[in-house]
Protein backbone atom coordinates (compact mmCIF):
# COMPACT_ATOMS: atom_id res chain seq x y z
CA UNK A 1 0.00 0.00 0.00
CA UNK A 2 1.01 3.78 -0.24
CA UNK A 3 2.64 5.19 2.72
CA UNK A 4 2.56 8.78 3.51
CA UNK A 5 4.79 10.54 5.59
CA UNK A 6 4.18 13.11 8.47
CA UNK A 7 4.34 16.44 7.47
CA UNK A 8 6.93 18.53 9.34
CA UNK A 9 5.48 21.78 11.07
CA UNK A 10 7.12 24.96 9.64
CA UNK A 11 8.49 27.97 11.12
CA UNK A 12 9.31 30.77 8.70
CA UNK A 13 11.35 34.13 9.96
CA UNK A 14 13.08 37.15 8.78
CA UNK A 15 16.82 36.97 8.50
CA UNK A 16 17.73 38.72 11.96
CA UNK A 17 14.58 38.03 13.68
CA UNK A 18 14.33 35.71 17.01
CA UNK A 19 13.25 32.57 17.00
CA UNK A 20 11.71 29.60 18.71
CA UNK A 21 10.75 26.52 18.64
CA UNK A 22 8.70 24.45 20.99
CA UNK A 23 8.48 21.05 21.62
CA UNK A 24 6.35 18.43 23.65
CA UNK A 25 7.94 15.55 25.26
CA UNK A 26 6.02 12.57 26.67
CA UNK A 27 7.85 10.81 29.50
CA UNK A 28 7.39 12.37 32.68
CA UNK A 29 10.27 10.55 33.91
CA UNK A 30 13.06 11.79 31.18
CA UNK A 31 16.26 13.74 32.67
CA UNK A 32 18.37 14.84 30.08
CA UNK A 33 16.97 16.69 26.84
CA UNK A 34 19.03 18.07 23.77
CA UNK A 35 18.43 20.13 21.17
CA UNK A 36 19.58 18.71 17.52
CA UNK A 37 19.81 20.53 14.01
CA UNK A 38 19.45 18.37 10.64
CA UNK A 39 20.29 19.51 7.58
CA UNK A 40 19.38 18.18 4.08
CA UNK A 41 21.29 15.18 3.63
CA UNK A 42 23.46 15.20 6.90
CA UNK A 43 22.93 13.36 10.30
CA UNK A 44 21.85 15.37 13.49
CA UNK A 45 23.83 17.83 14.64
CA UNK A 46 24.19 18.43 18.63
CA UNK A 47 23.16 22.33 19.27
CA UNK A 48 22.82 22.83 23.33
CA UNK A 49 21.32 19.88 26.02
CA UNK A 50 19.67 20.13 29.74
CA UNK A 51 19.63 18.33 32.41
CA UNK A 52 15.97 18.15 34.66
CA UNK A 53 17.23 19.97 37.04
CA UNK A 54 17.41 23.07 35.26
CA UNK A 55 14.95 25.77 33.46
CA UNK A 56 17.06 27.44 31.63
CA UNK A 57 20.41 26.86 30.03
CA UNK A 58 22.16 29.56 27.38
CA UNK A 59 24.76 28.78 24.64
CA UNK A 60 26.03 30.71 21.49
CA UNK A 61 22.88 32.61 20.21
CA UNK A 62 20.59 29.67 21.57
CA UNK A 63 18.42 29.52 24.87
CA UNK A 64 17.16 26.26 25.83
CA UNK A 65 14.18 26.58 28.16
CA UNK A 66 12.36 23.78 30.08
CA UNK A 67 9.09 23.69 31.52
CA UNK A 68 8.55 20.43 33.70
CA UNK A 69 5.60 21.17 34.73
CA UNK A 70 3.77 20.48 31.22
CA UNK A 71 6.61 18.73 29.62
CA UNK A 72 7.62 21.79 27.48
CA UNK A 73 10.83 22.62 26.38
CA UNK A 74 11.62 25.52 23.67
CA UNK A 75 14.91 26.41 21.93
CA UNK A 76 15.12 29.82 20.87
CA UNK A 77 17.70 31.28 18.37
CA UNK A 78 18.55 34.97 18.63
CA UNK A 79 19.31 36.68 15.50
CA UNK A 80 18.27 34.21 12.68
CA UNK A 81 20.42 33.39 9.88
CA UNK A 82 20.24 32.06 6.85
CA UNK A 83 22.43 28.96 7.99
CA UNK A 84 20.21 28.35 10.96
CA UNK A 85 17.75 26.66 7.75
CA UNK A 86 17.01 23.04 8.82
CA UNK A 87 15.13 20.58 10.69
CA UNK A 88 14.97 20.54 14.25
CA UNK A 89 14.46 17.77 16.62
CA UNK A 90 13.95 17.53 20.32
CA UNK A 91 15.13 14.77 22.27
CA UNK A 92 14.62 13.34 25.76
CA UNK A 93 16.72 10.63 27.50
CA UNK A 94 14.39 8.38 29.10
CA UNK A 95 15.72 6.28 31.70
CA UNK A 96 12.79 3.83 31.83
CA UNK A 97 13.74 0.93 29.55
CA UNK A 98 17.26 1.27 28.97
CA UNK A 99 18.55 4.73 28.90
CA UNK A 100 17.70 5.39 25.24
CA UNK A 101 17.50 8.90 23.19
CA UNK A 102 14.10 9.33 21.88
CA UNK A 103 13.42 11.99 19.11
CA UNK A 104 10.84 14.11 18.87
CA UNK A 105 8.79 14.77 15.21
CA UNK A 106 11.31 17.71 14.02
CA UNK A 107 10.40 21.16 13.28
CA UNK A 108 11.29 22.82 9.94
CA UNK A 109 12.71 26.22 9.94
CA UNK A 110 13.18 28.52 7.26
CA UNK A 111 14.96 31.67 6.87
CA UNK A 112 13.91 34.36 4.34
CA UNK A 113 16.37 37.06 3.64
CA UNK B 1 38.97 14.42 15.07
CA UNK B 2 37.56 12.38 12.85
CA UNK B 3 33.70 12.39 13.72
CA UNK B 4 31.26 9.12 13.73
CA UNK B 5 31.96 7.62 10.19
CA UNK B 6 29.19 5.76 8.07
CA UNK B 7 29.98 3.22 5.07
CA UNK B 8 28.32 3.38 2.65
CA UNK B 9 26.82 6.53 2.07
CA UNK B 10 24.46 5.35 -0.28
CA UNK B 11 22.99 1.77 -1.01
CA UNK B 12 21.07 0.30 -3.61
CA UNK B 13 19.69 -3.48 -2.61
CA UNK B 14 16.89 -5.32 -4.65
CA UNK B 15 14.66 -7.31 -2.29
CA UNK B 16 15.80 -10.17 -0.80
CA UNK B 17 19.22 -9.33 -0.73
CA UNK B 18 21.49 -8.84 2.28
CA UNK B 19 22.50 -4.86 3.33
CA UNK B 20 25.38 -4.33 5.71
CA UNK B 21 25.32 -0.72 6.91
CA UNK B 22 29.42 0.05 8.89
CA UNK B 23 29.72 2.35 11.80
CA UNK B 24 32.84 3.69 13.57
CA UNK B 25 32.08 5.63 16.31
CA UNK B 26 34.34 8.36 17.80
CA UNK B 27 37.64 7.88 19.03
CA UNK B 28 37.11 6.67 22.91
CA UNK B 29 33.48 6.23 22.41
CA UNK B 30 32.79 2.80 23.31
CA UNK B 31 28.49 3.43 22.86
CA UNK B 32 26.63 2.86 20.19
CA UNK B 33 23.38 3.34 18.86
CA UNK B 34 21.19 2.82 15.15
CA UNK B 35 18.29 4.84 14.57
CA UNK B 36 16.35 4.57 11.31
CA UNK B 37 14.68 7.52 9.93
CA UNK B 38 12.11 7.85 7.35
CA UNK B 39 11.41 11.36 4.68
CA UNK B 40 9.89 13.38 6.78
CA UNK B 41 10.10 12.32 10.13
CA UNK B 42 11.75 11.59 13.30
CA UNK B 43 14.38 9.35 14.16
CA UNK B 44 13.12 5.92 15.81
CA UNK B 45 15.44 4.51 18.04
CA UNK B 46 16.74 0.57 16.92
CA UNK B 47 19.60 -0.80 18.70
CA UNK B 48 22.19 0.55 21.54
CA UNK B 49 25.26 -1.66 21.70
CA UNK B 50 28.76 -1.26 23.54
CA UNK B 51 31.89 -3.28 22.62
CA UNK B 52 31.23 -6.84 22.21
CA UNK B 53 27.37 -6.56 24.02
CA UNK B 54 24.01 -5.31 22.67
CA UNK B 55 22.30 -3.45 25.79
CA UNK B 56 19.21 -2.60 24.37
CA UNK B 57 17.34 -4.01 21.21
CA UNK B 58 13.71 -3.43 21.81
CA UNK B 59 13.45 -1.19 18.39
CA UNK B 60 15.10 -3.42 16.18
CA UNK B 61 12.42 -5.66 14.17
CA UNK B 62 12.38 -9.12 15.53
CA UNK B 63 13.54 -11.08 12.40
CA UNK B 64 15.72 -9.74 9.32
CA UNK B 65 17.90 -7.46 11.56
CA UNK B 66 20.52 -7.63 13.41
CA UNK B 67 23.54 -5.72 15.28
CA UNK B 68 26.68 -6.44 16.38
CA UNK B 69 29.61 -4.39 18.04
CA UNK B 70 32.76 -6.02 17.84
CA UNK B 71 36.14 -5.66 20.04
CA UNK B 72 38.30 -4.77 16.87
CA UNK B 73 36.52 -2.98 13.85
CA UNK B 74 33.28 -1.35 13.20
CA UNK B 75 29.35 -1.33 14.42
CA UNK B 76 27.60 -3.55 11.99
CA UNK B 77 23.87 -3.69 10.75
CA UNK B 78 22.87 -6.36 9.00
CA UNK B 79 19.19 -7.12 7.17
CA UNK B 80 18.82 -9.72 5.64
CA UNK B 81 16.48 -10.48 2.56
CA UNK B 82 15.43 -6.85 2.32
CA UNK B 83 12.32 -5.71 1.26
CA UNK B 84 10.73 -2.15 0.03
CA UNK B 85 9.63 -1.19 3.75
CA UNK B 86 12.96 -1.03 4.50
CA UNK B 87 14.11 1.69 2.44
CA UNK B 88 15.10 4.42 4.87
CA UNK B 89 18.02 6.55 5.88
CA UNK B 90 19.94 4.69 8.49
CA UNK B 91 22.12 6.55 11.30
CA UNK B 92 24.12 5.88 13.94
CA UNK B 93 25.66 7.35 16.89
CA UNK B 94 28.01 7.55 19.54
CA UNK B 95 29.09 8.60 22.74
CA UNK B 96 31.85 8.18 25.45
CA UNK B 97 29.20 7.52 28.83
CA UNK B 98 25.97 6.56 26.92
CA UNK B 99 22.86 8.50 26.51
CA UNK B 100 22.41 9.37 29.83
CA UNK B 101 25.18 11.35 30.53
CA UNK B 102 26.43 12.79 27.47
CA UNK B 103 24.74 13.52 23.73
CA UNK B 104 25.17 11.56 21.32
CA UNK B 105 27.36 12.66 17.76
CA UNK B 106 25.57 11.29 14.80
CA UNK B 107 27.17 10.19 11.56
CA UNK B 108 25.81 11.23 8.58
CA UNK B 109 23.92 8.45 7.71
CA UNK B 110 23.12 5.30 4.61
CA UNK B 111 20.44 5.57 3.20
CA UNK B 112 18.86 2.27 1.83
CA UNK B 113 17.19 2.38 -1.15
CA UNK B 114 15.41 -1.11 -2.35
CA UNK B 115 14.53 -1.80 -5.53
Amino acid sequence: GESVGLHLPTLSVQEGDNSIINCAYSNSASDYFIWYKQESGKGPQFIIDIRSNMDKRQGQRVTVLLNKTVKHLSLQIAATQPGDSAVYFCAENTPLGGNKLVFGAGTILRVKS
Amino acid sequence: NAGVMQNPRHLVRRRGQEARLRCSPMKGHSHVYWYRQLPEEGLKFMVYLQKENIIDESGMPKERFSAEFPKEGPSILRIQQVVRGDSAAYFCASSPQGSYNSPLHFGNGTRLTVT
